[in-house]
């Protein structure tokens, strides 16, 4: 079954260094997703992006965050000084395209684990 | 925006018992899944059931989607089980995102 796959599973930085998030969506699919989950709470929607830009992003999505698909199966989460709040679960998120966007299926990756020092 | 909760927020439970975990949602919804995260914080796909029933082994789920809400049952359940249940719904009209619930923190005991 064709799954979204994620990397690292776990990464350690120390505050104020970059951090890049690796995600290869399902191949045929061409709408994706990042979410973040802070420890113990709620997984909170973080940005879409759709034929190369952002579809929609949160207010939690500010410019210490970029997203990137550089080539044609990565889609990448960059964090550009990482803060301590940044520390977190991060799931990455794809569906086949736009007309799924409304009632399609949401497959997830597994989730990196971002920890900053 | 559309409003999940889940119920109950913590569920401990002996191995070989069944469950039913909650979700009531505000609004009329496009899409509603069902995920288990596993102790190890992995997002699992259970459930894609904006309406209906599924069956999946020893799960279930049900969403009555005009009474806004949906039921996971856990049968049989076993240690591995343990975990949180997260539902998350997509709103109707113009949302695009998911918008999860709180969870439900399952332990099954041995």
């Amino acid at each position: 079954e064709p799954e979204v796959t994620q990397t690292p599973s776990h990464q350690v930085t120390q505050m104020g260094q970059e951090v890049i998030l690796r995600c290869v969506p399902i191949s045929n699919h061409l709408y994706f997703y990042w979410y973040r989950q802070i420890l113990g709470q709620k997984v909170e929607f973080l940005v879409s992006f759709y034929n190369n830009e952002i579809s929609e992003k949160s207010e939690i999505f500010d410019d210490q965050f970029s997203v990137e698909r550089p080539d044609g199966s990565n889609f990448t989460l960059k964090i550009r000084s990482t803060k301590l709040e940044d520390s977190a679960m991060y799931f990455c998120a794809s569906i086949p395209g736009l007309a799924h966007a409304n009632t399609g299926e949401l497959f997830f990756g597994e989730g990196s684990r971002l920890t900053v020092l | 925006g559309i409003q999940v909760e889940q119920s109950p927020p913590d569920l401990i439970l002996q191995e070989g018992a069944n469950s039913t975990l909650r979700c009531n949602f505000s609004d009329s919804v496009n899409n509603l899944q069902w995920f288990h995260q596993n102790p190890w914080g992995q997002l699992i796909n259970l459930f894609y059931i904006p309406s209906g029933t599924k069956q999946n082994g020893r799960l279930s789920a049900t969403t009555v989607a005009t009474e806004r809400y949906s039921l996971l049952y856990i049968s049989s359940s076993q240690t591995t089980d343990s975990g949180v249940y997260f539902c998350a719904v997509l709103r109707s009209g113009s949302a695009r995102q998911l918008t999860f619930g709180s969870g439900t923190q399952l332990t099954v005991l041995p």
